[in-house]
């Protein structure tokens, strides 16, 4: 059974950082692209981040270019969201997503599997 | 970037309805559309991928269309469980944009 926890989240001041994890179990983690996606309170479904099953190649929402970083360690299993210079408008629940495969075959791009997601609230 | 227009925002329907939503695209994206469920306070879950492969598990009273760059998602015959908010993703390449949604209630 596919299971996707995500960790890492919490209350974090404007300006501040926070790294976000989702650990990965029941399928070969290496052969699957990963994302994160973002729900803030009320609103709909907002993709943030893609990174490669291989890790050569990730992509950015203009809405976090430049201010989060996707990664993952495919030893561990494991997928990151490095987040820096966090405002307001990044309050959501952040959820991981496993991609049906590897990016390079464009039909397995889409999201198989959700994990349940981690809250992130920026404020003062 | 490619924008994803989805419609009607929400819908009322009676149980046994035929219920449609559809999702349009700004510019090609072949068939790589998603349709995704989300009950309240739970996890999206794929309904349809390749904008007209039902997902295993899914009931078949769900479909998918595509006709150019308008995709369709269709319940032939609409049941309480089905009470949802259902978003269209493209897939084809970055940014994996996702519609605005439709809230889906029974009347």
């Amino acid at each position: 059974e596919v299971q996707l926890l995500e960790s890492g989240g919490g209350l974090v001041q404007p300006g501040g950082s926070l790294r976000l994890s989702c650990a990965a179990s029941g399928f070969t983690f290496s052969t699957c692209a990963m994302s994160w996606v973002r729900q803030a309170p009320g609103k709909g479904l907002e993709w943030v981040s893609t990174i490669s099953d291989s890790t050569e190649n990730t992509y950015y929402a203009d809405s976090v270019k430049g201010r989060f970083t996707i990664s993952r360690d495919n030893s561990k299993n494991t997928l990151y969201l490095q987040m820096s210079s966090l405002r307001a408008d990044d309050t959501a629940v952040y959820s991981c997503a496993k991609s049906y495969g590897r990016l390079g075959v464009a039909g397995s791009r889409y999201f198989h599997h959700w994990g349940q997601g981690t809250l992130v609230t920026v404020s003062s | 970037d490619i924008q994803m227009t989805q419609s009607p925002s929400s819908l009322s329907a009676s149980v046994g309805d035929r219920v449609t939503i559809t999702c349009r695209a700004s510019q090609g994206i072949s068939n790589y559309l998603a349709w995704y469920q989300q009950k309240p306070g739970k996890v999206p879950k794929l309904l349809i991928y390749a904008a007209s492969t039902l997902q295993s598990g899914v009931p078949s009273r769900f479909s998918g269309s595509r006709s150019g760059t308008d995709f369709s998602l269709t319940i032939s015959s609409l049941q309480p469980e089905d009470v949802a908010t259902y978003y269209c993703q493209k897939y084809d390449s970055a940014p994996w944009t996702f519609g605005q949604g439709t809230k889906v209630e029974i009347k």
